[in-house]
């Protein structure tokens, strides 16, 4: 079974902290995602990768950026966090072979609360 | 650019049949996929359409129209675990060839 580990569930920080936030998958995909969720808006890309140190910006990069040294390893790293960047953020990885691009394998997500 | 529509909520009974629509605008398109995450939980990977017509697994089919740009989801035989949101998915030219646009999202409550 594919496994994307995330390393907080729920994470509380304040206005102009610097955060990170880890994402690990073990199938060896070349792909990984960043996205965050919040009511009403589904599921928006933040960053991209697909190899090590590859990156690509998604719909809503500001704020934001990404680190990926190993492959199986994807940072999501908010410089400076700001209130509006209290959200759910999912991470996902998916191999790049054919029709298995559609399925992205999600981990369970870190609830981020910015004071 | 690229939108997807799908409704906000739906409601149904267990046992009932329930089909969740999702028009999408993309310039080309590789193909259509659903997700479905409970509250609290993870999306997870349901089905996918890359050509027209109905692909069925178990309880759950998808179907795509091309022509339509339209696709949707039905859930036969429901239960109160079907209870979740349910989120389609593209995959075009427009999007980048790995990456995926997801709708909104559809709540779905199904009741005793």
């Amino acid at each position: 079974d594919v496994k994307v580990t995330q390393s907080s569930r729920y994470l509380v920080k304040r206005t102009g902290e610097k955060v990170f936030l880890e994402c690990v998958q073990d199938m060896d995909h070349e792909n990984m995602f960043w996205y965050r969720q919040d009511p009403g808006l589904g599921l928006r890309l933040i960053y991209f990768s697909y190899d090590v140190k590859m990156k690509e910006k998604g719909d809503i990069p500001e704020g934001y950026s990404v680190s990926r040294e190993k492959k199986e390893r994807f940072s999501l790293i908010l410089e400076s966090a700001s209130t509006n960047q209290t959200s759910m953020y999912l991470c996902a990885s998916s191999s790049v072979q054919g029709a298995v691009l559609d399925t992205q394998y999600f981990g369970p997500g870190t609830r981020l609360t910015v004071l | 650019g690229q939108s997807l529509e799908q409704p906000s909520e739906v409601t149904a009974v267990e046992g009932a049949i329930v089909q969740i629509n999702c028009t999408y605008q993309t310039s080309g398109f590789y193909g259509l996929s659903w997700y479905q995450q409970h509250d609290g939980g993870a999306p997870t990977f349901l089905s996918y359409n890359a050509l027209d017509g109905l692909e069925e697994t178990g309880r759950f089919s998808s179907f795509l129209s091309r022509s339509d740009s339209y696709g949707y989801l039905l859930l036969q035989e429901l239960q109160m675990k079907d209870s979740a949101s349910y989120f389609c998915a593209v995959r075009s030219p427009n999007t980048g060839f790995q990456k995926l646009v997801f709708g909104t999202g559809t709540r779905l409550l199904v009741s005793p």
